[in-house]
């Protein structure tokens, strides 16, 4: 299984700061890799799929880079619909894995 | 627009078989993956395994021996079944529709698209 590892665990964070949430895998994965947010009580949301595209509806302020093993998920200006958690997760291979997840806090 | 609703029973017992299903509405169930996953409480997502409308299912070796999913394209729904459960299977159960949402000289880059809302299941006597 191709184990995904994100970091930081947690962060707290201003509304308007950038927030920059790093994802490794423990495999080279190309560019398969997405990202959901997911809020209290509700199911996670696509943000980005194929390592940097932005789904369809999802405001720009939301960016993916990386290839291989690392990652990053960058929000340019945190807003207050932005305080949730937020998974990574590798589409190279079955099974599917998941990182263990950055929980967005406000400062 | 597709929608994805879970239904089964909140309440299952120890070392009986937990059964989930998911109804899809607005689409049809042919033609895409369809995804279980589920979260226990505190902790991060499992993927539980994925079945086309044709084909092998892919289970999560984890949980392989316990799994089974199923299609039923006259219902446009797709089933779970978790057999001997306990109660480290009590968890938040999530279905979701996975696409090739993008192309690239022929390699697909799939992704979770659309998810249910989650159903709570709860294994106690």
């Amino acid at each position: 299984d191709i184990q995904m590892t994100q970091s930081p665990s947690s962060l707290s964070a201003s509304v308007g700061d950038r927030v920059t949430i790093t994802c490794r895998a423990s495999q080279s994965i190309s560019s398969y890799l997405n990202w959901y947010q997911q809020k209290p009580g509700k199911a996670p949301k696509l943000l980005i799929y194929a390592a940097s595209s932005l789904q369809s509806g999802v405001p720009p302020r939301f960016s993916g880079r990386g290839s291989g093993t690392d990652f990053t998920l960058t929000i340019s200006s945190l807003q207050p619909e932005d305080f949730a958690t937020y998974y990574c997760q590798q589409s190279d291979s079955t099974p599917r894995t998941f990182g263990q997840g950055t929980k967005v806090e406000i400062k | 627009q597709v929608q994805l609703q879970e239904s089964g029973p909140g309440l299952v017992k120890p070392s009986e078989t937990l059964s989930l299903t998911c109804t899809v509405s607005g689409g049809s169930v042919s033609a895409y993956y369809w995804n279980w996953i589920r979260e226990p409480a505190g902790k991060g997502l499992e993927w539980i395994g994925r079945i086309y409308t044709s084909g092998s299912p892919n289970y999560n070796p984890s949980l392989k021996s316990r799994v089974t999913m199923s299609v039923d394209t006259s219902k446009n729904q797709f089933s779970l079944k978790l057999s001997s459960v306990t109660a480290a299977d009590t968890a938040v159960y999530y279905c979701a529709r996975e696409v090739a949402a993008a192309v690239v000289s022929y390699s697909y880059y799939y992704a979770m698209d659309v998810w249910g809302q989650g159903t709570t299941v709860t294994v106690s006597s």
